[in-house]
């Protein structure tokens, strides 16, 4: 299948710091990429459609200033978490749609990015 | 009703047998199921994908599909302890993200 990366995979910073996460399609294009948060023990939870060269869609509840996305190319999409606070820690991963593998509605995930915000 | 519905578990499953985890879903119109496996701290793999009504079969994995009573299942043979990890059911929805269960978390019992 399709292969996303993420880096950091891990990362450490002070309340109040900015924290950019890489998410790039390896092997394909992706022109649409979606990025998620997941809270210990709890479930996935949808943050925002990155949409290479026009504006992310973001998801009910989440603070696009807080949470800034640019999708710059067919194969890189970042989300910035800024001045992150301490209930920004989190697990948040992205995935991407491969239009050429059998399926165009398969999500390929990357491997996640764990925030801690001390 | 939500989306996609999944029992929480957890299922507890000897090793060695079969682990059955069930998923419904609300719009009839849904044309193709997917499942995913997310381990502890990992983010998810698909394991497979199901467009036709009956039985796929990959390796020890079975997804079956019932369009009528809007339900997907997803059957695992001959199960490890590595196979412990939380089962996701998801659907398509139009243009937009897969929608997700929350999740079945299996335990199999060595």
């Amino acid at each position: 299948g399709a292969v996303v990366s993420q880096h950091p995979s891990r990362v450490i910073c002070k309340s109040g710091t900015s924290v950019k996460i890489e998410c790039r399609s390896l092997d394909f294009q992706a022109t649409t990429m979606f990025w998620y948060r997941q809270f210990p023990k709890q479930s996935l939870m949808l943050m925002a459609t990155s949409n290479e060269g026009s504006k992310a869609t973001y998801e009910q509840g989440v603070e696009k200033d807080k949470f800034l996305i640019n999708h710059a190319s067919l194969t890189l999409s970042t989300l910035t978490v800024t001045s992150a606070h301490p209930e920004d820690s989190s697990f948040y991963i992205c995935s991407a749609r491969d239009p050429g593998t059998g399926s165009t509605d398969t999500q390929y995930f990357g491997p996640g990015t764990r925030l801690t915000v001390l | 009703q939500k989306e996609v519905e999944q029992n929480s578990g957890p299922l507890s499953v000897p090793e060695g047998a079969i682990a059955s985890l069930n998923c419904t879903y609300s719009d009839r119109g849904s044309q193709s199921f997917f499942w995913y496996r997310q381990y502890s701290g990992k983010s998810p793999e698909l394991i497979m994908f199901i467009y036709s009504n009956g039985d796929k079969e990959d390796g020890r994995f079975t997804a079956q599909l019932n369009k009528a009573s809007q339900y997907v299942s997803l059957l695992i043979r001959d199960s490890q302890p590595s196979d412990s990890a939380t089962y996701l059911c998801a659907v398509p929805r139009g243009n937009t993200p897969l929608v997700f269960g929350k999740g079945t978390r299996l335990s199999v019992i060595a």
